[in-house]
């Protein structure tokens, strides 16, 4: 059974903020929500982890509501370098399978 | 800095032979991680090391996957009697710290082609 589910791709016009989000409904109560970052022929790149309410870094802000059943990592004014595969991650373990579930990820394509 | 580095970048191999990839991580990276992944998917993890010691190999799809690290530094993952599903890009990670909060350094991965 997944521990996250993304939607398969979404489009954006350069200059706009670009919401993506992330469903988790059997979050547990140790684990933390990570986002990686993934452009063709390279290995992804972590972008931020929260475990609640708010956290912003220089790059991106992520969301996570009260009940944690879903997070939304938030790009603002996305240029076409943000084209990418983005990947929602959740666990607590160090390791392990279920820990680390990249899934197909969410392919962001910015159009100029 | 330096990154995390994988060798070869690019490997083609008839069926059946043996491989073996190679990882550097991060100097000083406790935590080794080493993924495989096909066309269109996320990475799958394979195992993961904490310095020398392989303590989740629970990803290895068979047997023929082994992977080492003797001495908490250099990894190798290695395939023998190689099949045409083994075909993928195998991706090595690394991280400071052994909690989950670390955040998983990758490299750019080595591409396998099984002929």
């Amino acid at each position: 059974l997944a521990k996250t589910t993304q939607p398969i791709s979404m489009d954006s016009y350069e200059g706009q903020e670009v919401n993506i989000t992330c469903s988790h409904n059997n979050i547990a109560t140790n684990d933390y929500i990570t986002w990686y970052q993934q452009f063709p022929s390279q290995g992804p790149r972590f972008i931020i982890q929260g475990y609640k309410t708010k956290v912003t870094n220089e790059v991106a802000s992520l969301f996570i509501p009260a009940d944690r059943k879903s997070s939304t990592l938030s790009l603002p004014r996305v240029s076409l370098s943000d084209t990418a595969v983005y990947y929602c991650l959740v666990g607590s373990g160090p390791t392990g399978a279920n820990n680390l579930f990249f899934g197909t990820g969410t392919r962001l394509t910015v159009i100029p | 800095g330096a990154g995390v580095s994988q060798s070869p970048r690019y490997k083609v191999a008839k069926r059946g032979q043996d491989v073996a990839l190679r990882c550097d991580p991060i100097s000083g990276h406790v935590s080794l991680f080493w993924y495989q992944q096909a066309l269109g998917q996320g990475p799958e993890f394979l195992t993961y090391f904490q310095n020398e010691a392989q303590l989740d190999k629970s990803g290895l799809p068979s047997d023929r996957f082994f992977a080492e690290r003797p001495e908490g530094s250099v990894s190798t993952l290695k395939i023998q009697r190689t099949q045409q599903e083994d075909s993928a890009v195998y991706l090595c990670a690394s991280s400071l710290g052994t909690g989950w909060g670390q955040p998983q350094h990758f490299g750019d991965g080595t591409r396998l082609s099984i002929l």
